[in-house]
């Protein structure tokens, strides 16, 4: 696609269930990135893939946090067992390598609100 | 670690100049970049500084100086639509081959009529 594509845009969900965010890098980007952005905050580093190398996930805040990627194509990011403080906007972002941090493209993220 | 520090509100008026600062304190880092976020959307990417010195792109530029721990974007001729949250980012070495960026808490930039 013409940009990254996050679904859903919004998510209302009850502390404890289990919810998935999808991303759709662009295409040729070998390298997708999660970040979370609480209200009036800066970005918060989640995980990292690049290419078929194992992902870095030293930015995943408990074990209830996962992430997959099929190749160099879709990302899911699965928090199970929501808590309140999850809530946040959910940003996905790829790069054509990671070469070069400061040329990310983001999507227009999933806001997450746990009740 | 890393932290990076930006004032967390800036005003100015139509056609004036803005310039945001970012300080920080890291062990090391490739570069500095800036990103421009409006209400509810994508941060976008604006500028990047590897080396010291002024990078310039159209009404923007950037600056970086890693003997004082400082950058600062500037804003010129400001437009309506410049209004947004503007972040300072660093990609630490400590990342090392992951070139994950390490954001800072933003700056709210209104600009008035």
């Amino acid at each position: 696609g013409a940009g990254v594509s996050q679904s859903p845009s919004n998510k209302v969900t009850e502390k404890g269930k289990d919810v998935e965010l999808r991303c759709d890098p662009i295409s040729g980007h070998t390298a997708l990135y999660w970040y979370r952005q609480r209200l009036g905050q800066g970005l918060e580093f989640l995980i990292y893939f690049q290419g078929n190398s194992a992902p870095d996930k030293s930015g995943l805040p408990s074990d209830r946090f996962s992430a997959e990627r099929t190749g160099e194509s879709v990302s899911t990011l699965t928090i199970q067992r929501t808590q309140q403080e999850d809530s946040a906007v959910y940003l996905c972002a790829s790069s054509l390598s990671g070469g070069s941090a400061g040329e990310l493209f983001f999507g227009e993220g999933s806001r997450l609100t746990v009740l | 670690g890393q932290s990076l520090e930006q004032p967390s509100e800036v005003t100015a008026v139509e056609g004036a100049i803005v310039q945001i600062n970012c300080t920080y304190q890291t062990s090391g880092f490739y570069g500095l970049s800036w990103y421009q976020q409006h209400d509810g959307g994508a941060p976008t990417f604006l500028s990047y500084n590897a080396l010291d010195g002024l990078e310039e792109t159209g009404r923007f530029s950037s600056f970086l100086s890693r003997s004082d721990s400082y950058g600062y974007l500037l804003l010129q001729e400001l437009q309506m639509k410049d209004s947004a949250s503007y972040f300072c980012a660093v990609d630490p070495i400590s990342s090392g081959s992951a070139r994950q960026l390490t954001f800072g808490s933003g700056t709210q930039l209104t600009v008035l009529p």
